[in-house]
């Protein structure tokens, strides 16, 4: 059975610096999502990672795929307050997407 | 409309009540699913539908009762329900269940059971 771990659960950044959020996953894939919720909303897709050595970037974030490793990053740059909300990655095991629990992103001044 | 659309996007109800949630996508995709999002818990995947089958039913109780009339509408039937339930119920959508498409999801249905 797939399962797929992120951590930290919560991370308090501070504007201006950079930070990583980790995803492990137990078994063999190469396609990964990561997705954003804020607060009473929806998902919004941010990256797909299709392939190991997969990198991309969008804004201050940057999320790789290392497929070998079953691990994904998200490093986030020079964070500020509009990136506060709750990271998701989930990963397909071949018919359907298993979530991790998130990570909760809060940016201080 | 454009995406994924759902209603209501609260629902307050009764155990004996019986209540319907509705999504419908526009974006022509054929595989539709339902989430549920407790507090505290990963997002759960409920079923999954292709080209209007459903193809996953993740040990979901009977209590609840999914319907796909066609690939642009699902509909999760509500009966019965407990107070346990009471969570954000997602719809998501993408062109193909396999193939590694990205799935789009609804804005959600908070529902709480009374």
């Amino acid at each position: 059975e797939l399962k797929v771990e992120q951590n930290p659960l919560f991370l308090s950044m501070q504007e201006g610096k950079n930070y990583t959020i980790y995803c492990n996953y137990s078994t063999t894939s190469d396609r990964l999502y990561w997705y954003r919720q804020d607060p009473g909303k929806s998902l919004e897709s941010l990256f797909v990672l299709l392939s190991n050595g997969a990198v991309k970037q969008e804004g201050r974030l940057m999320a790789s795929l290392d497929t070998k490793a079953r691990l994904s990053t998200l490093h986030i740059t020079a964070a500020v307050h509009d990136l506060s909300a709750t990271y998701f990655c989930a990963v397909d095991n071949g018919n359907k997407l298993v979530f991790g629990a998130g990570t909760i992103l809060r940016v201080k001044s | 409309e454009t995406g994924v659309t759902q209603t209501p996007r609260h629902l307050v109800m009764g155990m004996t009540n019986k209540k319907s949630l509705k999504c419908e996508q526009h974006l022509g995709h054929n595989a539709m699913y339902w989430y549920k999002q407790s507090a505290k818990k990963p997002l759960e995947l409920m079923f999954v539908y292709n080209f209007k089958e459903q193809t996953e039913n993740n040990s979901v109780p009977s209590r609840f009762s999914p319907e796909c009339p066609n690939s642009s509408h699902l509909f999760l039937h509500l009966h019965t329900l407990q107070p346990e339930d009471s969570a954000l119920y997602l719809c998501a959508s993408s062109q193909e269940v396999a193939g590694g498409y990205e799935q789009f999801f609804g804005p959600g249905t908070r529902l709480t059971v009374l």
